[in-house]
C-alpha cells in the first residue's frame, strides 16, 4: 500500500461516453501526477500538478481533461475517447521542494484500467 | 490488425542467485534516477533512487550503480526470490520543473524455482 489510492480500478466506456477517474493521495504530498501505460509505449507523463496548479501538459488530447480541487484530489475526466485510448492510467504523488531544485520520489497508486470500446 | 506489444526484454535467473538488471539513460544532464518494481496488476512500486552525486547506493538485497560517463544505471538485486519476478523500470529525471520524468521499457526479470 503506497499510500495512493485510485477509483475505479476498472472502466469499460464506449466512446461517447463521459466518465471520470479519481485519484487520492494520504501522503500529505503536494504534487501529483497522471500518467499512461499501454502496452505499446513506455509509461508516458500526462499532467503534473505542484500546489494545485497545472505545470506540465504533455501534448495531452483535449478529450482527456485533468482536475485538482486540493493537494490531495486529483482527476481526469475523459469525453469521447478513443479506442487507442484503453491502457492504464496511474496516478503518483510527490513531495516537492524539500531540497531547492532538487526532484523527489513519486509514490504511485495501483491504476484505472480504462478498456474504451 | 494484430495488435503490437511493447517488446519487453526477459531476464531469468535461479531461484538464490544474483541478478542485474541494465539501463540505458538519454540525458547526460539528468540528475536523479529511480527503479521501479511492477507487478501484474499493481502500479510501480518504488525500489531505489540516486542522485547524479552518487555512483552507487545499496539498499535491503539491491544496489544502484550509476555511470555517468556511459549514461547507464543498473540494479543488483542479490539472492533473488519468487517475490521480485515483475518487470522493472528504471526513470530518469530530464528536469525542467523538475519532476519531469522518463521512463524506460523496462525488463521483465522471471524467477526460476
Amino acid at each position: 500500500e503506497t499510500g495512493v489510492t485510485q477509483t475505479p480500478r476498472h472502466l469499460v466506456m464506449g466512446m461517447t461516453n463521459k466518465k471520470s477517474l479519481k485519484c487520492e493521495q494520504h501522503l500529505g504530498h503536494n504534487a501529483m501526477y497522471w500518467y499512461k501505460q499501454s502496452a505499446k509505449k513506455p509509461l508516458e507523463l500526462m499532467f503534473v500538478y505542484s500546489l494545485e496548479e497545472r505545470v506540465e501538459n504533455n501534448s495531452v488530447p483535449s478529450r482527456f481533461s485533468p482536475e485538482c480541487p486540493n493537494s490531495s484530489h486529483l482527476f481526469l475526466h475523459l469525453h469521447t475517447l478513443q479506442p487507442e485510448d484503453s491502457a492504464l492510467y496511474l496516478c503518483a504523488s510527490s513531495q516537492e521542494g524539500l531540497v531547492a531544485g532538487e526532484a523527489e520520489t513519486q509514490y504511485f497508486g495501483p491504476g484505472t484500467r480504462l478498456l474504451v470500446l | 490488425g494484430e495488435s503490437v506489444g511493447l517488446h519487453l526484454p526477459t531476464l531469468s535467473v535461479q531461484e538464490g542467485d544474483n541478478s542485474i538488471i541494465n539501463c540505458a539513460y538519454s540525458n547526460s544532464a539528468s540528475d536523479y534516477f529511480i527503479w521501479y518494481k511492477q507487478e501484474s496488476g499493481k502500479g510501480p512500486q518504488f525500489i531505489i533512487d540516486i542522485r547524479s552525486n552518487m555512483d552507487k547506493r545499496q539498499g535491503q538485497r539491491v544496489t544502484v550503480l550509476l555511470n555517468k560517463t556511459v549514461k547507464h544505471l543498473s540494479l543488483q538485486i542479490a539472492a533473488t526470490q519468487p517475490g521480485d519476478s515483475a518487470v522493472y523500470f528504471c526513470a530518469e529525471n530530464i528536469g525542467n520543473y523538475g519532476q519531469n520524468f522518463v521512463f524506460g521499457p523496462g525488463t521483465r526479470l522471471s524467477v526460476l524455482p
